[in-house]
């Protein structure tokens, strides 16, 4: 079975601080994708990013970075001088296909990060 | 083009009620996907729609249905409302096409409270 583990609960910064967010995941798929979600307090699940298991190059959008490491099972989120906005529930996810067609996110339990002030 | 709606926002019921939630999917999409998030146990899958047939099922009690109609709109009915079905429910949809990925859009969700 699928699963994703975001060991990191809770994290609270101070602005303008480098947070990193982890991500393990497990799968027995060889061929799968990987994706960050953030969570506003609105409740919606706003697309970040999306990784196939055959792409381990980073990538880096303004402030934001990942990186994704096979060998390790890691699909860690890095965000750069870190801002009030940036507070939200962040979650990792695994997308599984079903053999008849269609796919389901298998999502981690979330990381609450709070930049204050 | 617009995102993907789900009609209520918020709802209160009472144990034992049934209750209905919609999900109108973004235009062309026709695989339409549902999620409960809650405290206790996270994000999960509930199942999927797509071409009017539940292609897809979760681990949840038969207490959990939905259908998909002809315009891809979904709907999703929990019956014998219990405590704990108190959750957000998202709906995700997707442009079906080949392999293994189709990315899932959501919609800002269904906030129900069962009290």
């Amino acid at each position: 079975a699928q699963k994703v583990t975001q060991a990191q609960t809770e994290i609270s910064v101070v602005e303008k601080e480098d947070v990193t967010l982890d991500c393990v995941y497990e799968t027995r798929d060889t061929t799968y994708y990987l994706f960050w979600y953030k969570q506003p307090p609105s409740g919606e699940l706003v697309f970040l990013i999306r990784r196939n298991s055959f792409d381990e190059q980073n990538e880096i959008s303004g402030r934001y970075s990942w990186n994704f490491q096979k060998s390790t099972s890691s699909f860690n989120f890095t965000i750069t001088a870190s801002q009030v906005v940036d507070s939200a529930v962040y979650f990792c996810a695994l997308s599984e296909a079903f053999t008849g067609g269609g796919n389901k996110l298998t999502f981690g339990t979330g990381t609450q990060l709070k930049v204050e002030l | 083009k617009a995102g993907v709606t789900q009609t209520p926002r918020y709802l209160i019921k009472t144990r034992g009620q049934q209750v209905t939630l919609s999900c109108s999917p973004i235009s062309g999409h026709r695989s339409v996907s549902w999620y409960q998030q809650t405290p206790g146990q996270g994000l999960q899958f509930l199942f999927e729609y797509f071409s009017e047939t539940q292609r897809n099922k979760g681990n949840f009690p038969g207490r959990f249905s939905g259908r998909q109609f002809s315009n891809s709109r979904s709907e999703m009915n929990v019956s014998t409302l219990e405590l704990g079905d108190s959750a957000l429910y998202l709906c995700a949809s997707s442009l079906e096409s080949s392999g293994i990925y189709n990315e899932q859009f959501f919609g800002p969700g269904t906030r129900l409270t069962v009290l």
